[in-house]
Formats: C-alpha cells, structure tokens, sequence
C-alpha cells in the first residue's frame, strides 16, 4: 500500500544533542510537510515543500532545519532540542499544491527531550 | 491573525447525531478541510468544501457557508471508533497550506 512512513516512531534525546527525524513516501506526491503537535493541540506547520522549493513558515525557530534530498524523502533536523521541543512530529504529503486541502500523513515520531 | 474556533469537546452517545462547528478568521480562504485523529494516531482526511453547501460522504457530512465564515461536520448514527479529536483545517492561500483550529475530542459513550 503507498503510504507515509515516518521512523523513528519514538526518538528519545538529551537536551542540546542534534537530532533528526526521517520521512519517506511511496504516494508521489510533490508536496511535502512537517509539523509539530503538542498534546492536545493543532498541527503547528514548520515547514513545507513544492517539489524542491523549501517553504519556512515566519514562526518556525530557527533551530529546525529540514532537508528533501529527492521526491520520496524528508528529514526535520532539530539542531539543539530544548525541553520545550518535546512533542509529535507528523510529516504529510499532498498531491500537489491546489490539493492541499487532502494531506495524507505518517504516524508521527514522537520525540521526548531528556 | 488567523483562526479558526471549534468546541473543545462533545459528549454523545451511540446512534446520536453530533455537530461540530467551526467559525473562521482568515485572511484568505480557499476551503475547509476536517481531518480526524485518534489518540496516539495520525490525522486522516475525512471531507473538503470549497463550496457553500453540504458534502456527504457516508454517515458524515461537511458544510460551508463562506458568506458567515461557519462550516460544521455532522456525525450520524455514532459508532464506538468515533471517539477521536476532530479537525477543522482552513486552505488560506494558493501556496498550499492548511491552518488547522484547535481541534473537538468527540466522546461516544454506550
């Protein structure tokens, strides 16, 4: 089944240890995406991507980074996590930008800042 | 800013019929997504209205009213795997972005 894979599905590092967050996709699609959920809160947008053209939203610290070496993959860098980073990250694709309205996500990686 | 308003939590029970509204203040409009999440899960598209009027796709519909910035997602005949948060997601702008409101935790109890 095409889908959206995200590993790791738990991540657990230490405060200020560089992390990175993976996702990869077998839908195709052209756009991808990254957000932030803390609990009991909305998707929070970081970033996204149309095809190669890299999309930062104003609010997204500058201690994400985020890299799409080709169609199928994705990653979010967190260069120095702060406890206040701890939280669900979902990566989406959408089939191109006029369909964003129908995103298609992964399970999420949750990741815990010791 | 940007928002988009939705209750924080209904409670109903099974084979009821639940409505969650959502009210929106957006700089630029393009539609209304809803996307449902079940705890721990990842959030599944459920129905998109660019359009006023009602889109029903089985036991749930969506409606939009862009003249009162209001649409709202009916669930009908409740079932148990109901019980999840649910999302409504306004596309506001031709960049393909989605702003998501805070999200409804639906409760079905027997």
């Amino acid at each position: 089944d095409a889908m959206v894979i995200q590993n790791p599905r738990y991540q657990v590092t230490q405060f200020g240890k560089p992390v990175t967050l993976s996702c990869s996709q077998t839908l195709n699609h052209n756009v991808m995406y990254w957000y932030q959920q803390k609990s009991s809160q909305a998707p929070k947008l970081l970033f996204h991507y149309y095809d190669k053209d890299f999309n930062n939203e104003a609010d997204t610290p500058d201690n994400f980074q985020s890299r799409r070496p080709n169609t199928s993959f994705c990653f979010l860098d967190i260069r120095s996590p702060g406890l206040g980073d701890a939280a669900m990250y979902l990566c989406a694709t959408s089939r191109a930008r006029d369909r964003a309205y129908e995103q298609y996500f992964g399970p999420g990686t949750r990741l815990t800042v010791t | 800013g940007q928002s988009l308003e939705q209750p924080s939590e209904v409670t109903a029970v099974e084979g009821a019929i639940v409505q969650i509204n959502c009210t929106y203040q957006t700089s630029g409009f393009y539609g209304l997504s809803w996307y449902q999440q079940h705890d721990g899960g990842a959030p599944t598209f459920l129905s998109y209205n660019a359009l006023d009027g009602l889109e029903e796709t089985g036991r749930f519909s969506s409606f939009l009213s862009r003249s009162d910035s209001y649409g709202y997602l009916l669930l009908q005949e409740l079932q148990m795997k109901d019980s999840a948060s649910y999302f409504c997601a306004g596309e506001t702008d031709s960049w393909g972005k989605l702003q998501f409101g805070a999200g409804t935790q639906v409760v079905v109890t027997p």
